[in-house]
């Protein structure tokens, strides 16, 4: 069945550092792929998205690409600040009818000043 | 308000008891979504709306375990005869439905019910 695997968290950077988490999906057909954020105390948030082979989403400094040929969907920023301390999820939805996201079981990042 | 309503935030009960989820999603969004989120784990699809017709409750883990939308506004998810692997984080979500009928991914949560079973 279709699924995502993250890296474990914790993930511990100082201000200004260079931001990687991994994520990688299995699924049938043509899955669109996202990225959201829960802040502390706040529910999910929709951080970015891609929905075909080789497309970009980006907010907020924040990339990733959609990678089919290695099932990956990374994501990435340049200089991470205290502010994006929170925990993020990959999640993936079928390409078919369906209208379920499937997530990851989320990263935390903490950014030390 | 603005933003997807949950209540209670909290909720603390003993095993056996009921115990019914409110969730008041964003004005006009269509669809509506019930996720369930153990403790250091993601969201785990229960079940979900459109208008106040269920379109899928495949997530749903047993029989004791229910929703409605019957106006197609606000839901209520019933949990029955509650157990302690029950406990966990109830998440809401809402969304528009795109003119094909398919979500385009953009869920917008609320913060959740934590429901802890003696």
């Amino acid at each position: 069945g279709n699924s995502v695997t993250q890296m474990e968290g914790p993930v511990t950077l100082s201000e200004e550092a260079f931001l990687t988490i991994n994520c990688t999906y299995t699924a049938t057909g043509y899955p669109s792929l996202f990225w959201y954020v829960q802040y502390p105390g706040e529910g999910l948030q929709l951080l970015l998205k891609a929905t075909k082979a080789d497309d970009k989403g980006s907010n907020k400094g924040f990339e990733a690409t959609y990678r089919k040929e290695t099932t990956s969907f990374h994501l990435e920023k340049g200089s991470v600040q205290v502010s994006d301390s929170a925990v993020y999820f990959c999640a993936l939805k079928s390409g078919g009818a369906t209208n379920k996201l499937i997530f990851g079981t989320g990263t935390l990042l903490a950014v030390q000043p | 308000g603005a933003g997807v309503s949950q209540s209670p935030r909290y909720k603390v009960t003993k095993r056996g008891q009921d115990v019914a989820l409110r969730c008041d999603p964003i004005s006009g969004h269509v669809s509506l979504y019930w996720y369930r989120q153990a403790l250091g784990q993601g969201p785990e699809f229960l079940t979900y709306f459109n208008y106040e017709a269920q379109q899928d409750k495949s997530g749903l883990p047993n029989d004791r375990f229910s929703a409605e939308r019957p106006e197609g506004s606000i839901s209520t998810l019933t949990i029955q005869r509650t157990e302690q692997r029950d406990s966990a984080m109830y998440r809401c979500a809402s969304s528009l439905r795109s003119s094909g009928g398919r979500n385009t991914g953009e869920l917008f949560f609320g913060e959740g019910s934590r429901l802890t079973v003696l």
